[in-house]
């Protein structure tokens, strides 16, 4: 089975300053066959389930503002939010779809600095 | 507009057992293999199981926590999934979603709680 490490698991910044989360997986996820990572990034808030921001690691989902980005390949990924914005507070996930039974990293937990 | 309604989720008590059902709309259900997950209250997320499509022979896949004792099945005719679970505990305790992926793309259900407890 795939492992996913996240780091870290909490992190404090300030608004408008660079929000980075990295995402390790224990094999890759690059399928050879299509050169694409198997790989996601979600946004969850309390109370409410996960919502898609990167899929394939690096594509945007309709309507994630554009300070959202997905890169990495391979085995180490990083989901960068470029100007931290009050709305961002949340908790992120990563996860693998490349082989089952998929899984997620354990959350990192964004916060106001 | 790709909707997934879950419903089923109750208290239960431990040994007991409960059938999750998944209502889709908005997209070819027969279509697209759909997946089960579940939150624990405060903690992260765990892959619970699949069912594949009628192309792919229906085949299902569980996670070892819950193989044996969960069961994924689906009702193209209704555009339902369902899972149902036997011998729960109270580590299934959790908040259950279902999911549907599009080639890399996944829409998720706004879950269903299911509560193991005496």
């Amino acid at each position: 089975d795939i492992v996913m490490t996240q780091s870290p698991d909490s992190l404090a910044v300030s608004l408008g300053e660079r929000a980075t989360i990295n995402c390790k997986s224990s094999q890759s996820v690059l399928y050879s066959s299509n050169i694409k990572n198997y790989l996601s990034w979600y946004q969850q808030k309390p109370g409410q389930p996960p919502k898609l921001l990167i899929y394939w690691a690096s594509i945007r989902e309709s309507g994630v503002p554009d300070r959202f980005s997905g890169s990495g390949s391979g085995t180490d990924f990083t989901l960068t939010i470029s100007s931290l914005q009050a709305e961002d507070v949340a908790v992120y996930y990563c996860q693998q779809y490349y082989s089952t039974p998929y899984s997620f990293g354990q959350g990192t937990k964004l916060e106001i600095k | 507009e790709v909707q997934l309604v879950e419903s089923g989720g109750g208290l239960v008590q431990p040994g007991g057992s409960l059938r999750l059902s998944c209502a889709a709309s908005g997209f070819t259900f027969s279509d697209h293999y759909m997946d089960w997950v579940r939150q624990a209250p405060g903690k992260g997320l765990e892959w619970v199981g699949r069912t594949k499509n009628k192309a792919n022979s229906y085949t299902t896949e569980y996670a070892a926590s819950v193989k044996g004792r969960f069961t994924v099945s689906r009702d193209d005719s209704k555009n339902s999934l369902y899972l149902q679970m036997n011998s729960l505990k109270t580590e299934d305790t959790a908040v259950y979603y279902c999911q549907v992926w599009f080639s890399g793309r996944v829409c998720w259900g706004q879950g269903t709680l299911v509560t193991v407890s005496s």
